[in-house]
């Protein structure tokens, strides 16, 4: 059972790059996120997805976009990065805000330089 | 004033004693609130959930919640080396999609 899937673990970015962090998962869980978590600080909400097609913005969605087109896959993509960019991203889903256990991926330890 | 706070520590230890570690929160039609343990470098893993007040035990875990005082609180039996991680406090809150706000995580450390 793989649970959340993440891909990459790390990754260097250049200023004004872009990438996609790849999030897939095989629970069939309804809600999907995206996490920021900056060292010494908790886990920042980037986006959320209740489903298929449905997506939202978090608490810290700029610079970020998020498609949701299967109940698998949540990829995060990032635009321009910009060194305020670095940190650690954790994807996570959960079966719904009634049984908010979330399951965490490994993590992607993103730098941009 | 944060939505959730905690003491980010560290909080340290003997093997064997009983590790306290506290939360508060901001919002109080909180609803649901959560311990996470997160080892560095890894991702955080549910430990214990409660949802009314009183004590939740599970193992060497209790959870305590105290909704009037706005608090809730982890207490770890007989602490181990192997506890040694940051404890993430996180809260939903009602409305919208209820949102998980989670605290800074409080650092603890067993000392063999």
């Amino acid at each position: 059972n793989a649970g959340v899937t993440q891909t990459p673990k790390f990754r260097i970015l250049k200023i004004g790059q872009s990438m996609t962090l790849q999030c897939t998962q095989d629970m069939n869980h309804n809600y999907m996120y995206w996490y920021r978590q900056d060292p010494g600080m908790g886990l920042k909400l980037i986006y959320y997805s209740v489903g298929a097609g449905i997506t939202d913005k978090g608490e810290v969605p700029n610079g970020y976009n998020v498609s949701r087109s299967t109940t698998e896959d949540f990829p995060l993509r990032l635009e321009l990065a910009a060194p305020s960019q670095t940190s650690v991203y954790f994807c996570a889903s959960s079966p719904g805000p009634e049984n908010t256990e979330a399951f965490f991926g490994q993590g992607t330890r993103l730098t941009v330089v | 004033q944060k939505e959730v706070e905690q003491n980010s520590g560290p909080l340290s230890v003997p093997e064997g004693a009983i590790a306290s570690l506290n939360c508060t929160y901001s919002d109080r039609g909180s609803q649901s609130f959560f311990w996470y343990r997160q080892y560095s470098g890894k991702s955080p893993e549910l430990i214990m959930s409660i949802y009314s007040n009183g004590d939740k035990e599970d193992g060497r875990f209790t959870a305590q919640l105290n909704k009037a005082s706005q608090y809730v609180s982890l207490l770890i039996r007989d602490s181990q080396p192997s506890d040694s991680a940051t404890y993430l406090c996180a809260v939903r809150s009602p409305g919208g999609y209820q949102k998980v706000t989670f605290g800074t995580g409080t650092k603890l450390q067993v000392i063999p």
